[in-house]
């Protein structure tokens, strides 16, 4: 089972920061987490991972809590190509540890 | 670099037919995965590959299988198609690394081939 927790579906207006949340209150010291987005009939395409610190790359920023128990991915400027389903995934950093995806949440961006 | 490559795209089975799908993984790259996904069950994990061997493997039965090969290259069989079966075989690699923290491992996934089972 997935060890995270999403909202099903968000909206978001066309230009506005997009805030995806998800709580890991189970995640273990040894444990990522992990942003994928799914666009209809593609392979999902990886975002942006974190332990700790908040991480930012050119898609998106990723702001952990202190207690690591939930975390919050950013889309600064949401565009409709941004709409899709993300998922917020927690793995361990052993090698050969599978990931686990939920149901995701999806994000609908509206002009 | 090129990405991860998956052949065929599309592709429609009978029942009790046999279907093998390719990957090929991001050059570099010598850990492959499979996933399945349905509208029902999302994404299931089906096994990992890394260097040849087996090294993680989801709940599905023994119809489905697959192997990697000394370029990295991987294929999953199915067999005796059931109209279940019917399904987004997702593909994805990494560079996979044996130490904890040194390589993180993030997937990178194919575009997928698309089964449909008659």
């Amino acid at each position: 089972d997935a060890k995270t927790t999403q909202p099903p579906s968000m909206d978001c207006a066309e230009g506005r920061a997009a805030n995806l949340p998800c709580n890991h209150s189970t995640i273990s010291g040894n444990e990522y987490v992990y942003w994928y987005r799914q666009i209809h009939s593609q392979g999902p395409q990886y975002i942006i991972h974190g332990l700790k610190n908040n991480e930012t790359n050119e898609m998106a920023s990723l702001i952990i809590t202190e207690d690591r128990k939930s975390s919050t991915l950013i889309l600064p400027h949401a565009t409709l190509r941004d709409t899709a389903v993300y998922y917020c995934i927690v793995r361990s950093a052993f090698h050969g540890q599978n990931f686990v995806f939920g149901p995701g949440t999806r994000l609908s961006v509206l002009p | 670099k090129a990405g991860v490559t998956q052949t065929p795209r599309y592709l429609i089975k009978t029942r009790g037919q046999q279907v093998t799908l390719s990957c090929s993984p991001i050059s570099g790259h010598r850990s492959v995965s499979w996933y399945q996904q349905t509208p029902g069950q999302g994404l299931q994990f089906l096994f990992e590959y890394f260097s040849e061997t087996q090294r993680n493997k989801g709940n599905f039965p023994g119809r489905f299988s697959g192997r990697q090969f000394s370029n990295s290259r991987s294929e999953m069989n199915v067999s005796t198609l059931e109209l279940g079966d019917s399904a987004l075989y997702l593909c994805a690699s990494s560079s996979g690394s044996g130490k904890l923290f040194a390589n993180t491992g993030e997937l990178f996934f194919g575009e997928g081939s698309r089964l449909t089972v008659l």
